[in-house]
């Protein structure tokens, strides 16, 4: 049974840092891209950054790109979302998701994790 | 930046109903537009990929159609575990950009 397990979420001051884990459970991880979507409270589904399967390829949302960093660790089927220079607007739900490569969409996603950024 | 429109923002049906959502992009996206279903405190569900491939284990009920700039998500007969929020999403291999969604309510 494929399973994403998002962790890492929590309550950060205006320009702080967190990093987001997705642990992958499953597939066969490093055969698959992934990427991130965040959810505002009562929001809209928004993209944040997509990864190829080997962590070569990486793309970013204009409103993340210089600020969040997205890596994967195939030996240890974990993706990561390093966030810096957090602002209020990046609060949201954070999924983990992945990428089917027959559809190029993602047909898995975890629970979510929630990260707050507030003084 | 390619933009994604959804209409109506709120969809009033009953179980039975035949309901169609449109989804329109700014500029062509060809065929590279997905749709997913959420419901409250749940993670989203792929649909429809391509504009009318269906995925797997999706109900027939669901179908997609358009190309270009216009796109429509149909579901044939409304069932009680269909009201949710809908999204489309334009694709492709450098970025991704949903509508911003459209709810499914019980009339």
């Amino acid at each position: 049974e494929v399973q994403l397990l998002e962790s890492g979420g929590g309550l950060v001051q205006p320009g702080g840092s967190l990093r987001l884990s997705c642990a992958a459970s499953g597939f066969t991880f490093s055969s698959y891209a992934m990427g991130w979507v965040r959810q505002a409270p009562g929001k809209g589904l928004e993209w944040v950054s997509s990864t190829s399967d080997s962590g070569g390829i990486t793309y970013y949302a204009d409103s993340v790109e210089g600020r969040f960093t997205l890596s994967r660790d195939n030996s240890k089927n974990t993706l990561y979302l390093q966030m810096n220079s957090l602002r209020t607007e990046d609060t949201a739900i954070y999924y983990c998701a992945r990428i089917d490569y027959s559809s190029s969409n993602f047909d898995y996603w975890g629970q979510g994790t929630l990260v707050t950024v507030s003084s | 930046d390619i933009q994604m429109t959804q209409s109506p923002s709120t969809l009033s049906a009953s179980v039975g109903d035949r309901v169609t959502i449109t989804c329109r992009a700014s500029q062509s996206i060809s065929s590279w537009l997905a749709w997913y279903q959420q419901k409250p405190g749940k993670a989203p569900k792929l649909l429809i990929y391509k504009a009318s491939s269906l995925e797997s284990g999706v109900p027939s009920r669901f179908s997609g159609s358009g190309s270009g700039t216009e796109f429509t998500l149909t579901i044939s007969s409304l069932q009680p575990d269909d009201f949710a929020t809908y999204y489309c999403q334009q694709y492709n291999s450098y970025s991704r950009r949903f509508g911003q969604g459209t709810k499914v309510e019980i009339k």
